[in-house]
C-alpha cells in the first residue's frame, strides 16, 4: 500500500496567520500529486494538480510547491481566514496505475 | 458542480443483507472511483474503474464488488453487509486520469446495524 503522509494532523491558527502543511510520499515513480480541500459536511474539492518537479500552483491566498526528487509537497495559506477552516488532503497518482491514494489529511481550524 | 449523483444518500440496513450503492455521472468521464471515509483513515479506495467493464481493486476491497456496464453508472455492492462497513461512501470521477482532478459526489451515509 502506497504511504502518503501528511503533517501536522491538525492545526489551530489565528485569523491573519500564515500557515503551511506537508505531504510526504515515496519519491520514485509517480505521475501527479493532488491537493483537495474538504469542508465539514461537504465533499472534497480539488485545489491543485501538480506533475513536475519544482511545480508551483497558486489560487488566491493558497499556493503549493512540489519537490519530486525528495518526495514532498507544501501547501501554504497566507493570511488565514475562518472560511479556510477545513481538512486539506493530498493524494498521489502512482506511476503505472489508474488510481489516486490519499493521505489522512491536515485539519485546519482558523479562530477569530 | 460536476454531474455526479449518488443514491441513496442515506441507508440503514441490517447485518447480512446485500446493499447496492449507485453512482451516476453525466460528464462522460472515463474514470470512476469508490472511496470510504472513516475517522482517522481519511479516504480509502475500495474499487475503481478505468472504462466500461474495466475495474480493479483498491486498498480496502474485501467484502465489496463493483460493476460498470455503461459509462455513466458505477455500482458498489456489499454482498453481505457487516457493521465494519458502516461508513460514508464517496464516488468520484475523473476524465483524463492523473492530470485531471477528481470530482466527488455528495456521499452516501451507510449504517449497518
Amino acid at each position: 500500500i502506497l504511504n502518503v503522509e501528511q503533517s501536522p494532523q491538525s492545526l489551530h491558527v489565528q485569523e491573519g496567520d500564515s500557515t503551511n502543511f506537508t505531504c510526504s510520499f515515496p519519491s520514485s515513480n509517480f505521475y501527479a500529486l493532488h491537493w483537495y480541500r474538504w469542508e465539514t459536511a461537504k465533499s472534497p474539492e480539488a485545489l491543485f494538480v501538480m506533475t513536475l518537479n519544482g511545480d508551483e500552483k497558486k489560487k488566491g491566498r493558497i499556493s503549493a510547491t512540489l519537490n519530486t526528487k525528495e518526495g514532498y509537497s507544501y501547501l501554504y495559506i497566507k493570511g488565514s481566514q475562518p472560511e479556510d477552516s477545513a481538512t486539506y488532503l493530498c493524494a498521489l497518482w502512482e506511476g503505472g496505475g489508474n488510481k489516486l491514494t490519499f493521505g489522512t489529511g491536515t485539519q485546519l481550524k482558523v479562530e477569530l | 458542480d460536476a454531474g455526479i449523483t449518488q443514491s441513496p444518500r442515506h441507508k440503514v440496513t441490517e447485518t447480512g443483507t446485500p446493499v447496492t450503492l449507485r453512482c451516476h455521472q453525466t460528464e462522460n468521464h472515463r474514470y470512476m472511483y469508490w472511496y470510504r471515509q472513516d475517522p482517522g483513515h481519511g479516504l480509502r479506495l475500495i474499487h475503481y474503474s478505468y472504462g466500461v467493464k474495466d475495474t480493479d481493486k483498491g486498498e480496502v476491497s474485501d467484502g465489496y464488488s463493483v460493476s460498470r456496464s455503461k459509462t455513466e453508472d458505477f455500482l458498489l455492492t456489499l454482498e453481505s453487509a457487516t457493521s465494519s462497513q458502516t461508513s460514508v461512501y464517496f464516488c468520484a470521477i475523473s476524465d483524463r486520469g492523473h492530470n485531471s482532478p477528481l470530482h466527488f459526489g455528495n456521499g452516501t451515509r451507510l449504517t449497518v446495524t
